[in-house]
């Protein structure tokens, strides 16, 4: 099973900062199959990349992925005070899928 | 527009039952896998199961293996979790989420708002 460590734990910006948050794998994942969603508070998760670099339908351009093989990047560009959120990794390319725990997201 | 919406959640003993079933519209449901997903009280996300379009393929975590079981109907837009054997471990919310694959690989591009369920005596 591949397990994902996620930094830092918790995030802590102004709006207009940006926001890099990483996720660690302990395997390659293949093909990038790396996903990122944002949970807002008492809400469902919301796919936000796939394919470590894809940004899902509607998703604004300031979220944006990057890596491969075992070190993958969400940056937000310019952060808003709606996205106080945690944001995990997901890596879907071998059995089982895997989440990350998460790193939250604070807006000063 | 894509829309989920799952019931069946509840309290129950341990050792007990639940079925929780997803009202899926908005898609054209059988070409989609569809997956369950949950979350322990202020924990992370854990996969659980999926299932694909047509029906004839089914996954699950190892924790659930034996007691949960995974099916559809495309006929009535519908997918179900059959959960017996609960134990405490098992409470959370549970999320129906959709893929965007009619198989694999396992993503979910779009998810409901989640039905509770307490596992406790």
């Amino acid at each position: 099973e591949i397990v994902l460590t996620q930094s830092p734990g918790t995030l802590s910006l102004s709006p207009g900062e940006r926001a890099t948050l990483s996720c660690r794998a302990s395997q390659s994942v293949s093909s990038r199959y790396l996903a990122w969603y944002q949970q807002k508070p008492g809400q469902a998760p919301r796919l936000l990349i796939y394919g470590a670099s894809n940004r899902a339908t509607g998703i604004p351009d300031r979220f944006s992925g990057s890596g491969s093989g075992t070190d993958f990047t969400l940056t937000i560009s310019r952060l808003e005070p709606e996205d106080l959120a945690v944001y995990y990794c997901q890596q879907y390319g071998s059995s089982p899928v895997t989440f990350g725990p998460g790193t939250k997201v604070d807006i000063k | 527009e894509v829309q989920l919406l799952e019931s069946g959640g509840g309290l129950v003993q341990p050792g007990g039952s639940l079925r929780l079933s997803c009202a899926a519209s908005g898609f054209t449901f059988s070409s989609y896998a569809m997956s369950w997903v949950r979350q322990a009280p202020g924990k992370g996300l854990e996969w659980v199961s999926t299932i694909s379009g047509s029906g004839g393929s089914t996954y699950y975590t190892d924790s659930v293996k034996g007691r949960f079981t995974i099916s559809r109907d495309n006929s009535k837009n519908t997918l179900f979790l059959q959960m017996n054997s609960l134990r405490v471990e098992d409470t959370a919310m549970y999320y129906c989420a959709k893929g965007p694959y009619s198989s694999s690989p396992i993503l979910f591009d779009c998810w409901g708002q989640g039905t509770l369920v307490t596992v406790s005596s």
